[in-house]
């Protein structure tokens, strides 16, 4: 029940922006998307989230375009340390619905 | 500690052998969720906890699942006469309200394998 698509894998040098993209185009209006990572062995790790507007913390950014049926995740200047699989989630109801996600690869 | 504390991190299971994997969440989180994460696949849903009550309950699997929260804080999941197929890892995740409930805190996962 997913309602994203994102890319299975991307490859990024390291010190490099990575520009990680997500389609929702059957997002509704109060619904928040939410970004989360899951590096090998542990559990998922939340990034970052926003509903409308274009959000930075320590960790990350997120373009949300206006018509809000797409997003991209950016990580300033990734490290080999953010090789993960990064999930792109529309927050359905009270729960988070996981899709596949994209296997990020920093290279040196 | 700090953080989602998930136990045993590995079980070996018989088919046929009941199990339980116990979550203790952050303290004082209201929401806790268990997910159960196939190999290669992103974690899906099994069910909800707000304090004791268990408000959702739509993403097990069978009636061998089972899952309590007696006193609002330590959880445990149960798997009654396990199969093959529920060899996966099992994550518990909680937040601290009881609303926007998309900013989880997720342990390591329980990884169970049934032989």
């Amino acid at each position: 029940d997913a309602k994203t698509t994102q890319p299975p894998s991307m490859d990024c040098a390291e010190g490099r922006a990575a520009n990680l993209p997500c389609n929702h185009s059957t997002i509704s209006g109060n619904e928040y998307v939410y970004w989360y990572r899951q590096i090998h062995s542990q559990g998922p790790q939340y990034i970052i989230h926003g509903l409308k507007n274009n959000e930075t913390n320590e960790m990350a950014s997120l373009i949300i375009t206006e018509d809000r049926k797409s997003s991209t995740l950016i990580l300033p200047h990734a490290t080999l340390r953010d090789t993960a699989v990064y999930y792109c989630i529309v927050l359905s109801g009270n729960k988070l619905v996981f899709g596949a996600g994209t296997i990020l690869r920093v290279k040196s | 500690g700090a953080g989602v504390s998930q136990s045993p991190r590995y079980k070996v299971a018989k088919r046929g052998q009941d199990v339980a994997l116990r979550c203790d969440p952050i303290s004082g989180h209201v929401s806790l969720f268990w997910y159960q994460q196939a190999l290669g696949q992103g974690p899906e849903f099994l069910t909800y906890f707000q304090n004791e009550a268990q408000l959702d309950k739509s993403g097990l699997p069978s009636d061998r699942f089972f899952a309590e929260r007696p006193e609002g804080s330590v959880s445990t999941l149960k798997i009654q006469r396990t199969q093959q197929e529920d060899s996966a890892v099992y994550l518990c995740a909680s937040s601290p309200g009881q609303y926007n409930t998309g900013e989880l805190f997720f342990g390591e996962g329980s990884r169970l394998t049934v032989l």
